[in-house]
């Protein structure tokens, strides 16, 4: 079984600019989550969608981040313009529908802003 | 708004040695408790799930324990090898007002010497 993909795995980027990454879950997981992790933290969740609805995105800075799971399957984050702060690695991670499924991480997008 | 801690942030122990590594949370209305590896530059591997209503699960050497009432979980390792210095992460999913959600703890950075 193929696992969650994310790309890119690596981006550099100057502050002001803007950046995308894309993640594709395990095939039939419905919920998706997008979790910042800054050096040396736990993950911190940003977004998280049931199929193509938005079920918690309370802590996603909406100024300047973004997210869509347009059809309900892969999703983008976007970040616009970015900020020194921003440089993380961004996680994608899915589970089958429910609350007691397993949770599954890709390898992760690593940002750093110069 | 659910917190999770782990202790120690960071442990050092030879090879051979049996240790335990603490993970606490503020709100006791839980569904599960997952435990996770992560090693550097890497994504978050999934070790064991623990639903609600169990206490333990087990997977080869590792034991993961929970006590809802008190809010704790710790995750026992037998016999550590060098090969299991990592990061490890607690995430305990919960049901806030948006539907369900998984919060994370800084983690414990385990190092085991030769």
């Amino acid at each position: 079984e193929a696992g969650v993909a994310q790309s890119p795995r690596y981006k550099i980027i100057e502050k002001r600019q803007s950046v995308a990454f894309w993640c594709n879950p395990i095939s039939g997981h419905a919920t998706l989550y997008w979790y910042q992790q800054i050096l040396g933290q736990g993950p911190k969740l940003l977004i998280q969608f049931q199929n193509n609805g938005v079920v918690d995105d309370s802590q996603l800075p909406k100024d300047r981040f973004s997210a869509e799971r347009l059809k309900g399957v892969d999703s983008t984050l976007k970040i616009q313009p970015a900020k020194l702060e921003d440089s993380a690695v961004y996680l994608c991670a899915s589970r089958p529908a429910g609350y007691t499924g397993e949770l599954f991480f890709g390898e992760g997008s690593r940002l750093t802003v110069l | 708004k659910q917190e999770v801690t782990q202790i120690p942030a960071a442990l050092s122990v030879p090879e051979g040695e049996n240790l335990v590594l603490n993970c606490s949370f503020t709100d006791s209305a839980i569904y599960n408790l997952q435990w996770f590896r992560q090693d550097p530059g890497k994504g978050l591997t999934s070790l064991l799930l623990i639903q609600s209503s169990q206490r333990e699960q087990t997977s080869g050497r590792l034991n993961a324990s929970l006590d809802k009432s008190s809010g704790r979980s710790t995750l026992y390792i037998a016999a550590s090898q060098p090969g299991d210095s990592a990061t490890y992460l607690c995430a305990v999913g919960s049901v806030n007002n948006a539907g369900n959600m998984l919060t994370f703890g800084g983690g414990t950075r385990l190092m085991v010497k030769p």
